[in-house]
């Protein structure tokens, strides 16, 4: 079976752009999870969706958003890149209820 | 609110020696623990989990940890390492008390296997 896949895996963007990445959970998994890894440091906490709906929040400013699709896919929206939008985005897929979360390989988004 | 730590951001063993990586939890009821391990440019793979069963949970590549409530710690052993070892490591927790499954990481521990 194929593991949690995210597309992007590179991507190179300008202060003030916007940018999509997009994460396909395993397959029977119906919650996605999304989180930032800047470099040294542990992932942080952005979004988690399931059913199609927010189910939590981390700190993280507006201009992030994200979406879950009825295939469980998900997508993460980053509006009005910063400098210090650059990180591994991570997403991380788990059937609902389990406490078990699976991660993708990551897209790495350079802001320049 | 759940914490972990990690204490030395880096730790370099000798090939063969014995790998001890230290994680201390901040939670008055015992949460869901883990720890993951990081590969160059790679995303998170899951070593082993701590679920409120056995407090000695055994993981892959022949890592274990420890749930020690009393010190609030779950560390991670290998008795001997090797040179694949050499990898980031996050321990994280995940709260024992329902909702969304927000997971807290620590800031991760690199560690350096020595020929």
């Amino acid at each position: 079976d194929a593991g949690v896949t995210q597309s992007p895996t590179h991507l190179i963007k300008t202060r003030g752009q916007q940018v999509t990445l997009r994460c396909s959970p395993i397959s029977g998994h119906k919650s996605v999870s999304w989180y930032q890894q800047v470099l040294g440091q542990g992932p942080q906490f952005i979004f988690q969706y399931y059913e199609k709906e927010e189910r939590g929040r981390g700190n993280f400013p507006d201009r992030f958003s994200a979406r879950q699709f009825p295939n469980y896919s998900s997508e993460l929206n980053v509006n009005a890149l910063l400098l210090g939008d650059s990180a591994l985005y991570l997403c991380a897929s788990s059937l609902v209820g389990k406490n078990i979360q699976y991660f993708g390989a990551g897209t790495r988004l350079s802001v320049l | 609110a759940q914490s972990v730590t990690q204490l030395g951001s880096h730790v370099s063993v000798s090939e063969g020696a014995l790998v001890l990586l230290r994680c201390n939890y901040s939670s008055s009821v015992p949460p869901y623990l883990f720890w993951y391990v990081q590969y160059p440019n790679q995303g998170l793979q899951l070593l082993l989990k701590y679920t409120s069963a056995a407090t000695l949970v055994k993981g892959i590549n022949g890592f274990e940890a420890e749930f020690k409530k009393s010190e609030t710690s779950f560390h991670l052993t290998k008795p001997s390492a090797h040179m694949s070892d050499a990898a980031e490591y996050f321990c994280a927790v995940i709260p024992n008390s329902g909702g969304y499954q927000k997971v807290t990481f620590g800031t991760g521990t690199k560690l350096q296997v020595i020929p």
